[in-house]
């Protein structure tokens, strides 16, 4: 069965530094996998996607991940936050023949000034 | 290109009642998808319709369903409400352009539902 795990619950930083939020996933086939941001009171806004292709994905407001097969991760990176990226961070797996997504538990993320 | 709509925004039950959401999806998507997010349970899959057929469904009891229209606007319905379907009810949308699916989905702000 599909399942994701985001281990940290809770990450806070200081406004410029880098950042990287963890993502595992098991998944029996090539997955497609996806990060999503939710602001307080809003709905899921997409960072970026991994379908197949190049490992690294880059996506809205300076994210990028990088799939790697062998550690079954999907950890999306950022070299300098902005207070403004403070939100939850869900990542989230789907298959194919399907719009189902499986959601990790989400990271909140605070940004310290 | 509006994005995708959900009615109401918010809305106030009493344990027993039964409540219908409804969702726009993105102009041309065809594919809609409903979740559920609670801070117990997460976000949780609860079905995903395509050309008016259900194609998908999560692991929830039979009072919760839901149909699709003609022109892929979506409604679900809870009936015999308890106060665990307390929740933010999100909808997403995608073009499933083939029946493959796992298409990038675009989500709706939600409908906050409480129950008491």
């Amino acid at each position: 069965a599909q399942s994701v795990t985001q281990p940290d619950i809770h990450i806070t930083v200081s406004e410029g530094a880098s950042l990287e939020l963890r993502c595992n996933y098991s998944y029996g086939a090539t997955p497609y996998l996806f990060w999503y941001v939710q602001s307080p009171g809003q709905g899921l806004q997409l960072l970026l996607k991994y379908f197949s292709g190049d490992t690294l994905v880059q996506g809205i407001k300076g994210f990028e991940a990088e799939f790697k097969r062998s550690q079954s991760s999907f950890n999306l990176r950022k070299p300098s936050v902005h207070w403004s990226d403070a939100a939850e961070y869900f990542c989230a797996v789907g298959a194919q023949n399907t719009d189902k997504l499986i959601f990790g538990t989400g990271t909140r993320l605070q940004v310290f000034p | 290109k509006a994005g995708v709509t959900q009615t109401p925004r918010y809305l106030i039950k009493t344990r027993g009642q039964q409540v219908t959401l409804s969702c726009s999806p993105i102009s041309g998507h065809r594919s809609v998808s409903w979740y559920q997010q609670t801070p117990g349970q997460g976000l949780q899959f609860l079905f995903e319709y395509f050309s008016e057929t259900q194609r998908n469904k999560g692991n929830f009891p039979g009072r919760f369903s839901g149909r699709q229209f003609s022109n892929s606007r979506s409604e679900m319905n809870v009936s015999t409400l308890e106060l665990g379907d307390s929740a933010l009810y999100l909808c997403a949308s995608s073009l499933a352009l083939t029946s493959g699916g796992a298409e990038t989905q675009y989500f709706g702000p939600g409908t906050r539902l409480l129950v008491l």
